[in-house]
């Protein structure tokens, strides 16, 4: 399998501060059809999982621009340019590339 | 805009069968693919599976002996089923559409208990 890892684990952050997230895979995310399936999720308890961010950098409907995806093949990065308090929760980075898929351990954002 | 709504029982008791439904609101099943992840307590996400319509399927293969998937178009549901379960199938479960690039449901959790 995939294995997913993120750092940091745990992100105190300060309100209005940048924050940021980096996932990386054992292998490359790159698919058959040239893309790379790298998503981003933001869990808060008694919510719906949502979707930040599909295809590495394309963010979802509704998802604030201080949101943003980048890298390629196993690196990647979720970048916050100023974070809110509604920002709080576990952030987690799934590839949907390589059968069965698989997650990240999962950052925990919280304010200082 | 797609919402989806997982449903069952949040008891099951070991060597059962754990069935539950995700009811499609906003979309038809007619389409995408969908799944099924879990989160059991303090732990991690897993990817449970995917089935598309028509039947087509692929399970984990960490779970794959145990799990069944369908799709009502009747109803526009689709389903899970665990059998053989035990307390290391406690989790909440979330119901998605797509499996590449997944939609999540709320989720709900089961618990495995005599």
């Amino acid at each position: 399998d995939v294995v997913m890892t993120q750092s940091p684990l745990s992100l105190p952050v300060t309100l209005g501060q940048p924050a940021s997230i980096s996932c990386s895979s054992s292998r490359s995310l790159v698919y058959s059809d040239g893309n790379t399936y790298l998503n981003w999720f933001h869990l808060r308890p008694g919510q719906s999982p949502r979707r930040l961010i599909y295809k590495v950098s394309n963010r979802d409907s509704g998802v604030p621009d201080r949101f943003s995806g980048s890298g390629s093949g196993t690196d990647f990065t979720l970048k916050i340019s100023r974070v809110e308090a509604e920002d709080v929760g576990v952030y987690y980075c799934m590839q949907g590339t390589h059968w069965p898929l698989t997650f990240g351990p999962g950052t925990k954002v919280e304010i200082k | 805009q797609v919402q989806l709504q997982e449903s069952g029982p949040g008891l099951v008791k070991p060597s059962e069968t754990l069935s539950l439904t995700c009811t499609v609101s906003g979309g038809s099943v007619n389409s995408y693919y969908w799944s099924w992840i879990r989160q059991p307590p303090g732990k991690g996400l897993e990817w449970i599976g995917y089935m598309f319509y028509t039947g087509k399927s692929d399970y984990n293969p960490s779970l794959e002996s145990r799990v069944t998937m369908s799709v009502d178009t009747s109803k526009n549901q689709f389903s899970l089923k665990l059998s053989s379960v035990t307390s290391a199938d406690t989790a909440v479960y979330y119901c998605a559409r797509g499996a590449r690039e997944p939609i999540w449901g709320r989720g709900t959790l089961v618990t495995v208990s005599s």
